[in-house]
Formats: C-alpha cells, structure tokens, sequence
C-alpha cells in the first residue's frame, strides 16, 4: 500500500520561503512521478509541479517558476516542494501525490501553509 | 492553458437520487479525465480514470463518460457518504489543469 506522509503545518512571513517534504513508503519513487497540487481556502486544487524521482527531472507550472522548486532524495524515498518569496495568496493546503499514466492515485495528507505578517 | 468547466458548482440531492455531475475543456482533451471526490479537511480521492475507468475499490453507482471536450460523472443511487466536492481534472496538455469543484450538498 503506498502512503505518502507529509511534514507538519507552517506559518511563514511575507517574502520568506518554506520547505515541505513528502515521505513515500515502499518502492514508490521507482514506479511513480510525485507532483504537487494547493488549495487555497475554499478554493479549487491548482497543480504546481513535480519531478520523476528515478530520473531526478523536474517540471513546473510557469505561474511557479522562478520561485518553486522540487526535489526527490531517493535514498529516504522523500520529495520536497521549496517555495520562494512567499506571499499572502501562497497560503493554502499543499498537497503532494503519485502520478501515474496521467492521473494522481495517491495523495498525502497535505500541510497547510499560513503566509501571514 | 486548458480551461475546465464544471456545471452545477453545487446541487442538493436526497439519498438514493441520480445525480450528474458535467466537466467541459476548453479544447479537445481526448480521454485524458479524471475525477476526484473531496471531503472537508481531507485529500482528494480517485474516482475515474481516463474519462470512465473505476478505480479500484470505488463503488459501482460512480461512472464516467465523455470524449474530446465534455465529460460527465455520474452518481447513480447517491449515498449518505457521497456527500462531497467532486472535481475533473484534465492531463492531455501541461500544466494540468482542475475544474473548480461541484459540491453535492444533502437535501
């Protein structure tokens, strides 16, 4: 069964940048790509990016680039979501989840991130 | 960007009722849908696949259906835990897109 756990929720000030990690089970980074989806609050799932971990390619949503950057560490099997000069409308649940022939089958928990002054 | 459209954005129904949920693109997406169901506070959750594949262990009254630009989800005897928000999302072109959510209130 995969699961994919994420780390603990953030408050982060305006400009500043956080680091989300993802941790998989199993041989999840051999069979998957990993993306990252947000939800703002009371809002849709907005797709951010995400990075095949065996191949350690990354691709991102030009809205994101310059500022975001994703990561796979495949010796502890866990993906990071690094966003940059963050901003009010950053604050959301951020979502990390398996892609797999064009579809997301497995979803973390999600960590909500607070940008606030 | 491909744009998704979802109609209704809600709709109160009564356990046991049909209930049609509509996904448009805004250019032809093939079979390249999916379907997720939200609950508050939660993750989403795979439904469909490839526009009308179940996903394993999601119950039988859920089906999808639809090519190139309108797609729709379909509940076929709506069940207490049913209620939730349900979305499409499109993977025929990055950056991968989401519909905005249908929100299937009790009645």
């Amino acid at each position: 069964q995969v699961q994919l756990v994420q780390s603990g929720a953030e408050v982060k000030k305006p400009g500043s940048s956080v680091k989300v990690s993802c941790e998989t089970s199993g041989d999840t980074f051999h069979k998957y790509s990993i993306g990252w989806v947000r939800q703002a609050p009371g809002q849709g799932l907005e797709w951010m990016g995400g990075v095949i971990p065996f191949l350690d390619s990354a691709k991102y949503a030009q809205k994101f680039r310059g500022r975001l950057t994703i990561t796979a560490a495949e010796s502890t099997g866990t993906a990071y979501m690094e966003l940059s000069s963050l901003r009010l409308d950053d604050t959301a649940v951020y979502y990390c989840a398996t892609f797999y022939s064009n579809y997301f089958n497995y979803w973390g928990q999600g960590t909500r991130v607070t940008v606030s002054s | 960007d491909i744009q998704m459209t979802q109609s209704p954005s809600s709709v109160s129904a009564s356990v046991g009722d049909r209930v049609t949920i509509t996904c448009r693109a805004s250019q032809d997406i093939s079979r390249w849908l999916t379907w997720y169901q939200q609950k508050p506070g939660k993750a989403p959750v795979l439904l469909i696949f490839a526009a009308s594949n179940l996903q394993s262990g999601v119950p039988s009254r859920f089906s999808g259906s639809g090519s190139g630009t309108d797609f729709t989800l379909t509940i076929s005897s709506l069940q207490p835990e049913d209620f939730a928000t349900y979305f499409c999302q499109q993977s025929d072109t990055s950056p991968w897109t989401f519909g905005q959510g249908t929100k299937v209130e009790i009645k």
